[in-house]
């Protein structure tokens, strides 16, 4: 069955930098974009933005373009994000998200960033 | 950026109710609109796709439409499994944006 198992919690203080990581399994990796959501804490969703599998070009929303970077590891089908210099607002949880012609159809369960000094 | 308004923020509904939510597009985005359900603790599920189709494995009480640039999901019976949080997403162009959720509870 399809699956997208991400990495565990992490607690990190100010300025540090975390890479979550989301394994696919069950389906052609290249076959499908991944797409990055975050959600802080009692929050709504936000898209971040998404990279294609085939090419591994990133494409970001605006709000994302500075301190975050997508990347594969395609052997391993394995998708990355990583944030850099975090601070206090990047406590969230973040989820991966598969895509195909516009519909995110499987999530990964999560990996939850806590920023704290 | 496409704007999607959703309404209402909360909702308070009894069993076998008939429940809908719905969002409001900034702009066209034909039928590129999903809706999620997610409860706490727990990643968004797929429900319907492409405004009015239903995904693998939802039951059929969910069912989705569109009139223009108004898309609507509607529980046609509660059942106490489908409290969460719901979610309208377009997908029609970049950035996707969601809907800011209806937290649906029992009453």
């Amino acid at each position: 069955q399809i699956q997208l198992v991400q990495s565990g919690p992490e607690l990190k203080k100010p300025g540090e930098s975390v890479k979550i990581s989301c394994k696919a399994s069950g389906y052609t990796f290249t076959d499908y974009a991944m797409n990055w959501v975050k959600q802080a804490p009692g929050n709504g969703l936000k898209w971040m933005g998404w990279i294609n599998t085939q090419t591994g070009k990133p494409t970001y929303a605006d709000d994302f373009k500075q301190r975050f970077v997508f990347s594969l590891e395609t052997s391993a089908s394995t998708a990355y994000l990583q944030i850099n210099n975090l601070n206090i607002e990047d406590t969230a949880t973040y989820f991966c998200t598969r895509e195909e012609v516009e519909v995110m159809d499987a999530w990964g369960q999560g990996a939850s960033v806590t920023v704290s000094s | 950026d496409i704007q999607m308004t959703q309404s209402p923020a909360s909702l308070s509904a009894s069993l076998e109710e008939i429940v809908t939510i719905t969002c409001q597009a900034s702009q066209d985005i034909g039928n590129w609109l999903a809706w999620y359900q997610q409860k706490p603790g727990k990643s968004p599920q797929l429900l319907i796709y492409g405004a009015t189709s239903l995904a693998d494995g939802v039951p059929s009480r969910f069912s989705g439409s569109r009139s223009g640039t108004q898309y609507s999901l509607k529980i046609s019976r509660l059942q106490v499994e489908d409290i969460g949080i719901y979610y309208c997403l377009q997908a029609y162009s970049a950035p996707y944006t969601f809907g800011a959720g209806t937290k649906l509870e029992l009453k």
